[in-house]
């Protein structure tokens, strides 16, 4: 069936360093893979997303590529900082509905001082 | 503008009773989608809603059941709610719900005991 696959569950990283979290999708279709994160006890938001188009896309310090051929796209966090703490979820499209996503189980990231 | 709106933000009921949850798109939004987070789970997909209509379901029982009215409101309900129903409820709207992202509620913490 249709799954989201992200790696790690757990991931934690001196301040400073950068993070990688990397998520497989199934449906070779999908075209639209956003990227939230949700701090402790606050709702999850969104970050960054990338269309199929483009291969890789920057906002600051928070960087997302696309290998379609490889059907993985991952999260690139440069320059940690405490408040990247969170846990950070990926999603791609449903393969019979644009309207649906497929959620990976998410990544707890932990920025030590 | 005002964010999304769910209530109540807590609830407690008991094994067997049903329940009735409430979310509020931001304005102009049409689609509003639900989700069941639980710790480790990541975010299980419910039910999505555009214009009145539902147009995805995830894999939960029929005892989860929503509806969405003519101003974008939504409501979920469960009805003979079980152990297993404790969960934060999310919901999140979007403009169309196609590729376009979404803004989450900051949830229903349901406590079924």
């Amino acid at each position: 069936g249709e799954n989201v696959e992200q790696h790690p569950s757990t991931l934690s990283v001196q301040e400073g360093d950068s993070a990688v979290i990397k998520c497989t999708y199934s449906d070779s279709a999908s075209n639209y893979f956003p990227w939230y994160k949700q701090e402790l006890g606050k709702r999850p938001q969104l970050i960054i997303d990338i269309r199929s188009n483009v291969g890789e896309k920057k906002d600051q310090r928070i960087a997302v590529t696309l290998n379609k051929t490889a059907k993985h796209f991952s999260l690139h966090i440069t320059e940690t900082q405490p408040e990247d703490s969170a846990v950070y979820f990926c999603a791609a499209p449903r393969r019979d509905s644009n309207y649906q996503l497929i959620w990976g189980a998410g990544t707890k990231l932990i920025i030590k001082p | 503008k005002a964010g999304v709106t769910q209530t109540p933000r807590y609830l407690i009921k008991t094994r067997g009773q049903q329940v009735t949850l409430s979310c509020s798109p931001i304005s102009g939004h049409r689609s509003v989608s639900w989700y069941q987070q639980t710790p480790g789970q990541g975010l299980q997909f419910l039910f999505e809603y555009f214009s009145e209509t539902q147009r995805n379901k995830g894999n939960f029982p029929g005892r989860f059941s929503g509806r969405q009215f003519s101003n974008s409101r939504s409501e979920m309900n469960v009805s003979t709610l079980e152990l297993g129903d404790s969960a934060l409820y999310l919901c999140a709207s979007s403009l169309s719900g196609q590729h376009t992202e979404a803004f989450f509620g900051q949830g229903t913490r349901l406590t079924v005991v």
